[in-house]
């Protein structure tokens, strides 16, 4: 089934830095959003990105999408200790944009 | 706050002893889904509901039913646990009024099963 793999699996950074993560996936979607978990808990929508778009904005947060390379990415600037999360991106497919297939999600650790 | 709510947020069950979790939603969203989560895993969606619609997913196993006995409520039962059923289950919804392209969803805080 369709899927995003994400990159890295995990990631450890110092507060202040800047947190990449990546997210590739094997067919056309209609769009690919981006979902923050922490510990325990549910999951939060961060940002949705459309197939026709290639860059969005949201806060510290900014989101590019290749749809040629079927590839995604999601950049915290300035991160926190409060960053510390699961994150996770998500494809919505053509024929049913309601569903989503999510990604295995990268673990990203803020040290103070 | 408008938001979605998931009864109980922790749930221990005996192997084979049917089990409920609630969901319940004041978003009044049309669509409702249940995943499952296990640890350090992806969710998995199991089924959701497009208004009074049922849709389960081909590799959702026999064992997973749902009701929708209205647009707030959400059911997910569980009717023979098994030990590989322990995991986090989310309930979440989203609105596809109105037509467009992509429908962010909201989750609840989750129940985590526990099967002994």
């Amino acid at each position: 089934s369709q899927q995003g793999e994400e990159d890295p699996q995990a990631l450890s950074i110092q507060e202040g830095e800047n947190a990449t993560m990546n997210c590739s996936y094997k067919t056309s979607i209609n769009n690919l959003q981006w979902y923050r978990q922490n510990s325990g808990r549910g999951l939060v929508h961060l940002i949705l990105i459309r197939s026709n778009e290639r860059e969005k904005h949201s806060g510290r947060l900014r989101v590019t999408l290749d749809t040629s390379k079927k590839s995604s990415s999601l950049l915290i600037t300035a991160s926190r200790a409060a960053d510390t999360a699961s994150y996770f991106c998500a494809t919505g497919r053509m024929d049913s944009s309601y569903k989503l297939i999510f990604g295995s999600g990268t673990r990203l650790l803020v040290r103070p | 706050d408008a938001m979605v709510i998931q009864n109980p947020r922790y749930q221990v069950t005996q192997f084979g002893k049917p089990v409920t979790l609630s969901c319940s939603q004041t978003l009044n969203h049309n669509v409702m889904y249940w995943y499952q989560q296990k640890s350090s895993q992806a969710p998995k969606l199991l089924f959701h509901y497009y208004d009074k619609d049922f849709n389960n997913e081909a590799d959702t196993p026999d064992n997973f039913q749902s009701r929708r006995p209205n647009t707030s409520f959400c059911f997910l039962d569980i009717r023979s646990p098994g030990l590989g059923d322990a995991a986090m289950y989310l309930c979440a919804t989203s609105s596809d009024v109105g037509g467009g392209s992509g429908y962010e969803q909201y989750f609840g805080p989750g129940t985590r099963l526990t099967v002994t």
